[in-house]
């Protein structure tokens, strides 16, 4: 599968506790979004990356978020001291370059996250 | 700030009957438009853009500047059309989607 892959698929923490969710993109593609999905709503824009670079970041990442992509390839999301809260589905995505107006993103399966 | 708002959680209809999925939106800008699909058990994907102004699987959405509307049609549901449908508008330098809350299209027999 070329798709982007993300992992864990689903992980179950303590409150407290920090986690950490990889996304792979499809390769040539250097735009990598995060986004958060919670139930009943659609997802939400957490940040951006241009290559290594990261260009947005949303209201909702507070200071326990941080998003890496060190290397222009794969991309970290890192929650600390998780709160219940917390709990999501987190979505990467990614697009090649030149498509910014054609409002395709290539998303995951999602990381799945519950704080108990 | 953008808004789009979907306001039908669930739709269900039978199959063979027309459908129309609701979206309106907010926004200072030119809007830009999409659809994104969910089927059960698979990854959220385009659907369709209003730029292309295309048909892709019989359904249709035409940008209604005047009444903030980007409404998703088709005139006879097929069973493989039960899914979470998404409106989702282009914003910001980063362009980034900002999506509604989704409509569960249900086709029943």
């Amino acid at each position: 599968d070329t798709g982007v892959s993300q992992n864990p698929r689903h992980k179950i923490t303590k409150r407290g506790q920090n986690v950490t969710f990889r996304c792979d993109p499809i390769s040539e593609h250097n735009r990598l979004y995060w986004y958060r999905q919670t139930l009943g709503q659609g997802p939400e824009f957490l940040t951006y990356f241009q290559n290594e670079a990261q260009l947005e970041k949303s209201r909702l990442l507070s200071d326990r978020f941080s998003a890496e992509r060190p290397k222009g390839s794969f991309s970290t999301l890192e929650i600390q001291r998780t709160e219940q809260g917390d709990s999501a589905m987190y979505l990467c995505a990614s697009r090649r370059p030149g498509t910014a107006n054609t409002g395709e993103l290539f998303f995951g399966e999602g990381s799945r996250l519950t704080v108990l | 700030a953008q808004r789009v708002t979907q306001p039908e959680k669930l739709l269900s209809v039978f199959k063979g009957a027309p459908v129309e999925l609701k979206c309106n939106y907010s926004y200072s800008g030119s809007p830009e438009l999409f659809w994104y699909v969910q089927y059960s058990r698979q990854r959220l994907q385009l659907l369709l853009r209003h730029i292309s102004r295309e048909s892709i699987k019989g359904f249709t959405a035409d940008l209604n500047k005047g009444e903030t509307s980007f409404h998703l049609k088709k005139p006879f549901a097929q069973e493989e059309d039960s899914a979470m449908y998404y409106c989702a508008l282009l914003t910001g330098t980063a362009s980034k989607l900002t999506f509604g809350t989704g409509t569960r299209l249900q086709v029943t027999l």
